[in-house]
């Protein structure tokens, strides 16, 4: 296994199109986490699925952003009428856990990257 | 409520001499993680050091090593030996659970 991967790792669409992106994350992590990222800023949390459990959605995930992790391996973001504000990196990791206390390395993907013209 | 800071926005350093990063947090939990991520010019998040609260040495990874300072809530990198190839964004991130919040980032220059 050679890691997170996503795709497509380039994007541009118009305006109030739907986007889908997919993630493949390491084959033995359960934990999968996407995240979206501005020019200049780090990471932000979007989602997180244990397994195929979506167990945690941040307020940046508005009613056109929907995550699945059907079987529990790859996961689908989709943005369903796109808006300029969309334009963005958005990053897929995934993680098992190490350690004691629970705390766990997260391994990135390539990201991809949006263009809402 | 937790935040991480990074208050260096860019760095610049000479090929094989030795910097720092910085990093400061807060945040009121008792356990946490710590992390660096190297992000090139490619887009992708390369994990680089990972400290927990309850670790008592400094990790270390190669030419990474994490200055932690737990009673500061100060997380620094420090690369030694740089390189040309470490130019990139670095993100500081603390992970408590299964939530991660990262820094604004530093962006680090190599001079040859």
């Amino acid at each position: 296994d050679t890691g997170v991967s996503q795709d497509p790792r380039h994007k541009i669409t118009k305006r109030g199109q739907n986007v889908t992106f997919r993630c493949d994350p390491i084959s033995e992590h359960n934990r999968l986490y996407w995240y979206r990222q501005t020019l200049g800023q780090g990471p932000e949390f979007l989602t997180y699925f244990q397994n195929e459990a979506q167990l945690e959605k941040s307020r940046l995930l508005s009613d056109r952003f929907s995550a699945e992790r059907p079987k529990g391996s790859f996961s689908t973001l989709e943005i369903q009428r796109t808006e300029q504000g969309d334009s963005a990196m958005y990053l897929c990791a995934s993680s098992s856990l190490f350690g004691a206390g629970g705390l766990e390395t997260q391994y990135f993907g390539p990201g991809t990257r949006l263009l809402v013209l | 409520a937790q935040k991480i800071t990074q208050t260096q926005p860019g760095m610049f350093v000479q090929e094989k001499e030795a910097v720092t990063l910085d990093c400061t947090y807060d945040t009121s939990d008792q356990s946490y993680g710590l992390f660096w991520y190297k992000q090139p010019s490619s887009g992708e998040m390369i994990f680089l050091i990972y400290q927990g609260s309850y670790d008592e040495q400094n990790a270390t990874e190669g030419r990474y090593s994490l200055n932690f300072q737990k009673a500061r809530k100060s997380a620094n990198l420090v690369i030694s030996a740089s390189q040309l190839g470490d130019s990139a964004m670095y993100f500081c991130a603390m992970m408590r659970g299964f939530k991660t919040i990262f820094g604004a980032g530093t962006r680090l220059f190599v001079k040859a």
